[in-house]
């Protein structure tokens, strides 16, 4: 079955540190992939996505990812966090051909001031 | 542009009882989706509306739970009669299409008893 990873559950981190937070799927084909967070009660939201193209992608908020084929990942990054990335992210991929929308589990990010 | 609007915000009920969600989701948004968010997970979705077709709904509980989308814009998610599992927060996302960007209403808390 296809399926999405997160591995990183929960991530804490101390502000200006650099973030990396995985995500693997399971698909062989052409896949749109996307980020989607979560701020303490707020509605979730897109942070990038990446349908073709520059495999390097930069979203909101100074987060980028960079789609790995071959490793079929997704991985998010931000080079110094601030207290404010606290959230949950979520990543999610949509196979071609299929009406598929799949999220991970999610990573909890804390970030201490 | 206006959001997903979802009501009510919050539900306590019984178990045994019966409880409806409504969804109105973005003007002109051809899919729609209804999710269950468990704490702590990631979104489960429970059906996904192209218009006002369904497209999956492999993961409803069909023996308690319904959906429509009449007309093919707003949706109304049941369950009767509801567990103590059901017990969840229920999101509801749109997108202009299948595998585009998803917009989440602010989600339904649902505390059965």
């Amino acid at each position: 079955a296809q399926s999405v990873s997160q591995h990183n559950h929960h991530v804490i981190l101390s502000e200006a540190a650099s973030l990396e937070l995985g995500c693997n799927y399971s698909y062989g084909g052409t896949v749109n992939l996307f980020w989607y967070v979560q701020y303490p009660g707020q509605h979730l939201q897109l942070l990038l996505k990446y349908f073709s193209g520059d495999p390097l992608v930069k979203g909101i908020k100074g987060f980028e990812a960079e789609f790995i084929k071959s490793k079929f990942s997704f991985n998010l990054r931000k080079p110094s966090v601030q207290w404010s990335d606290t959230a949950e992210y979520f990543c999610a991929v949509t196979p071609l051909g299929t009406y598929k929308y799949i999220f991970g589990t999610g990573t909890r990010l804390k970030v201490l001031a | 542009e206006a959001g997903v609007a979802q009501s009510p915000r919050y539900k306590i009920i019984e178990k045994r009882q019966s409880v409806a969600f409504w969804c109105n989701p973005i003007s002109g948004h051809a899919t729609l989706y209804w999710y269950q968010q468990i704490l702590g997970q990631g979104p489960k979705l429970l059906i996904q509306f192209q218009n006002n077709g369904v497209v999956d709904d492999s993961q409803l509980p069909k023996d308690r739970f319904s959906a429509e989308r009449l007309k093919g814009v707003d949706s109304t998610l049941k369950i009767q009669p509801a567990k103590l599992e059901d017990s969840a927060v229920y999101l509801c996302a749109s997108s202009l299409g299948s595998r585009d960007e998803q917009y989440f209403g602010p989600g339904t808390r649902l505390t059965v008893t």
